[in-house]
């Protein structure tokens, strides 16, 4: 059974770099047929996709983050990782991280999420 | 780009009755890419619906998903008090570019 699990910090300053990763088992992100994927909820709010990596390290980007988004994979950890730059108040949200299927692009499962908060 | 318009936004219900959701989308949708999921305070969401009928491995036979074109339905037959959550509906769409809608809220009355 697959799990994803995110990681990294929940405090990130005005104008620095949001880094999460998200780490897979009981899968590899090296296998085909799947696009690992980042969506964030911000509080109370609706779910809006940031971007997906394929194991052959194609990525697709949401059009409004795609200037300051990067999704890169790391197959030896079995992990892939969010990068979002320039951060304001309005990146402060709930990080999940996802696996779609990639002819049909549903998702399932999500890791549990994390929630980075941007403040000085 | 496709919106997603789920309505209503906020559904009264109580145990064992039926519960009926909409999605509505700006442009005819191809139903494979369809998608509703289920999401409870604190918890990530769970894929509950896909190619908009097909229900996922371990969803009850009381969620049903139907429609076609611009109109897709989650229905619950019969709801149980763990029902009670926030309802997504989700399009994978060209480019490609991943659309949700706004969430129905399904509150116990």
């Amino acid at each position: 059974q697959v799990q994803l699990q995110e990681s990294g910090p929940g405090l990130v300053k005005p104008s620095q770099t949001l880094s999460l990763t998200c780490t897979v088992s009981g899968g590899s992100v090296n296998s085909g047929g799947y696009l690992w994927t980042w969506i964030r909820q911000h509080p109370g709010q609706g779910l809006e996709w940031i971007g997906h990596i394929y194991y052959d390290g194609t990525t697709h980007y949401n059009m409004s983050l795609k200037s300051r988004v990067t999704i890169s994979l790391d197959k030896s950890k079995n992990q892939f990782s969010l990068r979002l730059a320039s951060v304001t108040a309005a990146d402060t949200a709930i990080y999940y991280c996802a696996r779609a299927v990639w002819t049909s692009g549903w998702f399932d499962p999500w890791g549990q999420g994390t929630l980075v908060t941007v403040s000085s | 780009e496709i919106v997603l318009t789920q309505s209503p936004d906020t559904l009264s219900l109580s145990p064992g009755e039926r519960a009926t959701l909409s999605c509505r989308a700006s442009l005819s949708l191809t139903s494979t890419y369809l998608a509703w999921y289920q999401q409870k305070p604190g918890q990530a969401p769970r894929l509950l619906i896909y190619s908009a009928s097909s229900r996922a491995i371990g969803i009850p036979d009381r969620f049903r998903g139907s429609g076609s074109g611009t109109d897709f339905t989650l229905t619950i037959s019969r709801l149980e008090p763990e029902d009670f959550a926030v309802y997504y509906c989700q399009h994978y769409g060209g480019t490609p570019q991943v659309t949700f809608g706004q969430g129905t809220r399904l509150e116990i009355k």
